[in-house]
């Protein structure tokens, strides 16, 4: 049974561009939910998704954007990018059921220059 | 709004020793309340979790009991292994169920010495 997978494992890119990243839920789970890790800090919640729609948004500019596609896989976008969106940044799926926990992906090294 | 505060590290101990890090809370409802770790180069991992005051998590020789009185909920372990390296995250969720928002704290770095 496959994890919880992020694309890509490192990305770089410069200020002003914008970034896709993906994540494919573990399987049987239709929730995603994205946090940033800035370096030496804990994760920060982004936005959760569920049937498609965002569901709970954390304190992030509209600048950061996201989107579930039918198979519950998602995407995180980020615009203008700054140097301050250097992060880790982790997706994590779990099922829309109670009494159950949040599974993270590995997360994609992103690096903005 | 919600927010943990936890241990500063990094932490450092000999393998067998007695570990303690300290996790505590702020948040308007009843949380549950969350252990996760982080091996390097890896993602989160569930370590242990609490839903209710009073409730004993326990995994892998860890274990943290969620307390309301004095919204605490330290992560301990009697003997460890240097095979225990890595970040702690104290994290809590701002609904009864797990699958909600996560708010963490800034992590503990341990190292364990042989």
């Amino acid at each position: 049974d496959a994890g919880v997978t992020q694309s890509p494992t490192h990305l770089i890119k410069t200020r002003g561009q914008q970034v896709t990243l993906r994540c494919s839920p573990k399987s049987g789970h239709d929730t995603v939910s994205w946090y940033q890790q800035a370096l030496g800090q804990g994760p920060q919640f982004i936005f959760q998704y569920y049937e498609e729609e965002e569901r709970q948004r954390g304190n992030f500019p509209d600048r950061f954007s996201g989107h579930q596609f039918p198979n519950y896989s998602s995407e995180l976008n980020v615009n203008a990018l700054l140097l301050g969106d250097s992060a880790l940044y982790l997706c994590a799926s779990s099922p829309d059921s109670p009494d159950d926990t949040q599974y993270f992906g590995p997360g994609t090294r992103l690096t903005v220059l | 709004g919600d927010s943990v505060t936890q241990m500063e590290g990094p932490v450092t101990l000999s393998e067998e020793a007695f570990l303690t890090i300290n996790c505590t809370y702020t948040a308007t409802g009843y949380p549950s309340l969350f252990w996760y770790v982080q091996y390097p180069g890896e993602g989160l991992q569930l370590l242990l979790k609490a839903t209710k005051a009073d409730d004993k998590g326990s995994n892998k020789g860890f274990e943290a009991t969620y307390r309301k009185e004095t919204t605490s909920f330290h992560l301990e372990k009697g003997s460890v292994q240097v095979s225990d390296s890595a970040v702690y995250f104290c994290a809590l969720s701002d609904q009864y169920f797990g699958n909600e928002k996560l708010t963490f704290g800034t992590g503990t770095r341990l190292t364990i010495i042989p």
